[in-house]
């Protein structure tokens, strides 16, 4: 069964800095697709950025980046320019190939706050 | 821009009670899914469903729990006699026909369900 890992429950960043979020996983699977989701205290999840692991180029989505290390089953988010929306829950995720439906497995999440 | 509903946003229940709680996903989407998130812990994956059947579900969802699409819009998640465990944050989402570039699951807001 895959696993997702979040080892930082709590993290912190001042406000137009960077911040990087650290997300590991397990899977025997070779293609697979990983994503951020953000969950604000309205608690609605929010798709942040997705990454398909056959693509080698790490995603981007104007601040938010990837750091995709497929050897060592690593995917972290990266947070530039931090704004005070940016304070959320962040889930890393997991979904094996594509069948159609695929459930998502989750990580514990980060939870983030953007101090001013 | 079209996203997922769901009814109500905060249920209060008697232990052994019945609940339904209602979703609107995407209306061209196809798969449909329930998670639940107890407070302080991760989302987890309950039951998929495509083509008015359950395609995948998780150890979570045992006998006390079903899911419908009645009408064509609707998708219910229903918990026969609710325990005190069942208190938790449930979620549907939606998702549209797949492929490789289309796997995002679209998250509703979420239903709180608390069991007295």
């Amino acid at each position: 069964a895959q696993t997702v890992t979040q080892s930082q429950p709590e993290m912190s960043v001042q406000e137009a800095e960077t911040v990087t979020l650290s997300c590991t996983y397990d899977t025997s699977e070779n293609n697979y697709y990983l994503f951020w989701y953000k969950q604000p205290p309205s608690r609605q999840m929010i798709l942040v950025i997705r990454q398909e692991a056959y693509k080698q180029q790490n995603a981007t989505e104007n601040r938010f980046s990837v750091n995709f290390q497929k050897a060592a089953k690593s995917f972290s988010l990266k947070i530039s320019d931090s704004q005070l929306g940016d304070t959320a829950m962040y889930f890393c995720a997991f979904m094996k190939p594509y069948s159609g439906n695929t459930p998502l497995v989750f990580g514990k999440g980060t939870r983030l706050s953007v101090i001013a | 821009e079209p996203e997922v509903t769901q009814t109500p946003s905060h249920q209060v229940t008697q232990m052994g009670q019945e609940v339904i709680l209602r979703c609107v996903p995407i209306s061209n989407h196809l798969y449909f899914y329930w998670y639940r998130q107890i407070l302080g812990q991760k989302v987890e994956f309950l039951v998929s469903f495509y083509n008015n059947e359950i395609s995948e579900k998780s150890e979570i969802f045992d006998d006390q729990f079903s899911v419908e699409r009645p009408d064509g819009s609707n998708f219910t998640l229903k918990i026969r006699s609710t325990k005190l465990e069942d208190s938790a944050m449930y979620f549907c989402a939606s998702r549209n026909r797949g492929g490789t570039g289309d796997n995002e699951q679209f998250f509703g807001p979420g239903t709180r369900l608390t069991v007295l």
